[in-house]
Order: structure tokens, then C-alpha cells, then sequence
């Protein structure tokens, strides 16, 4: 099965600007994250979705940050204005199917965002 | 505060050595879960662990989970080249509830 898709891979904006990443889970998967991943740490929540329904977004930075689930299928994160310390990579993950009750987080390839 | 703590940060080793990296914290957790990151990829699941004392086995890792639900361990024998990667751990406190991750072990194994 094709695994969580993510774009764009990696993404360089000045400070300021605004930009957009995409996730499309895992066909099926009721369930999506999305992580932010700084340099040398572990991946921290910003938002959960359950179907198109908000769960938890109480990490997200709702002055400059949101994401959106609208259909309950992909899902866009969005930054405006971006701040220096928003440099990261940005997670998309995915739970459900077979897989709900083991708990096991699928994870996309990640969208590196650079603010300069 | 961070609620899992990973440690030793950062590891290099010589290929052929044993190595263990420790995940602590102050609260149980109903479980938790270690992952590997390869650079330029999400993380990949490794094991979930359940049990206080419980322990799983993958080939040459070896995981445990500690009895009071708190701590876990991850051991591996006659690491390989192949084992490079962050190693993270991620805990749930109850069923359900958000998985919190720690900030992970650099780990790099030299041919």
C-alpha cells in the first residue's frame, strides 16, 4: 500500500512569507498528525485530526499556524507570516486501519522548511 | 520540561559493539514505543511495549520496558552499519491519549 506522501520535500522563504505543506495519509487512516521536527530534537505535536474534526491543537501556534482537513482525506499546514524559529522539518503521520489498535504511527517523508 | 528523557544524546561506536540507550521519566506511561529515523525520512516503528517488565526482542535488538512503566531501554548487539540513525522513544500515558516523544540518540556506527 502506498505509504503517507508529503510535498514539498523542502522549502526555502524569507521571513515573513508564508507558505503551505500537503499530506496525504494512508488510504483508510481516520487518524493524522502533523509534527514539527527542529534540528536535533524529537518530533513535537502541533495539531491531530480525527476524520475532519480537530482533536488536539493545543501546541499550535494558532497567531501564525493552521492546518485544515476539510474532506477527511489530505490535509495542508499552513505558516504566515514565518519566524526564524519555524525552520524544521515538518511531520505528517497516520493511524487507523488494521493498524488503530497497535498504535503504530505511520510517518511521511517530511517537508524541511528553511526561513531565512 | 521534558517528559522523556533520552540518553546518551549522542553515540559512536565501532561496528561489532554492543551499545544500550535509555529512555526515562517521572510519570508512567500505559505505553511506549521506539522508533528510528534515517536521515531525510520519517521515523519508523521498532516496538511497542505494554507490560511493566516486559521484554521483546528483534533480531539483534533488544527492548525492555522497566516494571514500574516509567523507563525503557533499547540494547543492541554486534551493532552494524546499518543500525545509523536517531533512536527515539514515545510514550503514551493512557490509551489514546497524545504520543510524546523524546529527543532521541544520534546513534553512528563506524565500518
Amino acid at each position: 500500500e502506498a505509504g503517507v506522501a508529503q510535498s514539498p520535500r523542502y522549502k526555502i522563504i524569507e521571513k515573513r512569507q508564508s507558505v503551505a505543506f500537503w499530506c496525504n495519509p494512508i488510504s483508510g487512516h481516520a487518524t493524522l498528525y502533523w509534527y514539527q521536527q527542529i534540528l536535533g530534537q524529537g518530533p513535537k505535536l502541533l495539531i491531530q485530526f480525527q476524520n475532519n474534526g480537530v482533536v488536539d491543537d493545543s501546541q499550535l501556534p494558532k497567531d501564525r499556524f493552521s492546518a485544515e482537513r476539510l474532506k477527511g482525506v489530505d490535509s495542508t499546514l499552513k505558516i504566515q507570516p514565518a519566524k526564524l524559529e519555524d525552520s524544521a522539518v515538518y511531520l505528517c503521520a497516520s493511524i487507523g486501519g488494521v493498524n488503530a489498535n497497535t498504535g503504530e504511527l505511520f510517518f511521511g517523508e517530511g517537508s524541511r522548511l528553511t526561513v531565512l | 520540561t521534558q517528559l522523556l528523557e533520552q540518553s546518551p544524546q549522542f553515540l559512536s561506536i565501532q561496528e561489532g559493539e554492543n551499545l544500550t540507550v535509555y529512555c526515562n521519566s517521572s510519570s508512567v506511561f500505559s505505553s511506549l514505543q521506539w522508533y528510528r529515523q534515517e536521515p531525510g525520512e520519517g521515523p519508523v516503528l521498532l516496538v511497542t511495549v505494554v507490560t511493566g517488565g516486559e521484554v521483546k526482542k528483534l533480531k539483534r535488538l533488544t527492548f525492555q520496558f522497566g516494571d514500574a512503566r516509567k523507563d525503557s531501554s533499547l540494547h543492541i548487539t554486534a551493532a552494524q552499519t546499518g543500525d545509523t540513525g536517531l533512536y527515539l522513544c514515545a510514550g503514551e500515558k493512557t490509551s489514546g491519549s497524545r504520543l510524546t516523544f523524546g529527543e532521541g540518540t544520534q546513534l553512528t556506527v563506524n565500518p
